[in-house]
């Protein structure tokens, strides 16, 4: 059974924090993404990851940065964390042995920025 | 305007009724997903397609690609199908997806 998982479901920080959300997959995979959730504008993209130590940035990568050292895992980070930012974030990933552009999501983090 | 428009945005039912829930784009597209996300946020696969149409139990999705349309059947409708479809499109040669905004169904006993 392919497997991604975050590290925690729910999280609640202060303005000003740096955030870490880690995310592992179990799967091989090349391909990782991180996308964030907000009522009525569906997932949007931050960064994806196609290979350990590489990135690109998505459609709202500002705010954010990410690290990829190992290929299983593929971090989130807020750097100064602000309330805007509050939101669902979900991690993915994708890669050979899946079908075509098939990716699997975890369970996501709600995060509450206060 | 969004490239991936899903319709309606929320669906309410009674058990047993037909469901249909529409998706179009307006960009080139390798495939097709749709997606089941229920309340705690894990999303899951539900098809992916690039041409016809697909049956999984009492889920049928059709795709035409000429018309960049495609819709998600649920037949004899369960309130255990209550959650939130969400269509999404791969763009060619690449691994990224697309989202339309979701589609909230509820389905009452």
């Amino acid at each position: 059974d392919v497997k991604v998982t975050q590290s925690s479901r729910y999280l609640v920080k202060r303005t000003g924090e740096k955030v870490f959300l880690e995310c592992v997959q179990d799967m091989d995979h090349e391909n990782m993404f991180w996308y964030r959730q907000d009522p009525g504008l569906g997932l949007r993209l931050i960064y994806f990851s196609y290979d350990v130590k590489m990135k690109e940035k998505g459609d709202i990568p500002e705010g954010y940065s990410v690290s990829r050292e190992k290929k299983e895992r593929f971090s989130l980070i807020l750097e100064s964390a602000s309330t805007n930012q509050t939101s669902m974030y979900l991690c993915a990933s994708s890669g050979a042995g899946t079908r075509l552009y098939e990716q699997y999501f975890g369970p996501g983090t709600r995060l509450t920025v206060t | 305007k969004n490239e991936v428009e899903q319709s309606p945005q929320n669906l309410t039912a009674q058990e047993g009724e037909f469901i249909t829930i529409n998706c179009s784009y307006s960009v080139g597209i390798s495939a097709l997903h749709w997606l089941q996300q229920h309340p705690g946020g894990g999303i899951v696969s539900l098809f992916m397609l690039s041409s016809g149409k697909k049956k999984h139990g009492r889920l049928i999705a059709t795709i035409n690609i000429q018309e960049k349309h495609s819709s998600l059947h649920i037949t004899a409708s369960h309130p255990r199908d209550s959650a939130v479809y969400i269509c999404a499109v791969g763009l060619y040669n690449t691994d990224k997806l697309i989202f339309g905004t979701g589609t909230r169904l509820q389905v009452f006993p």
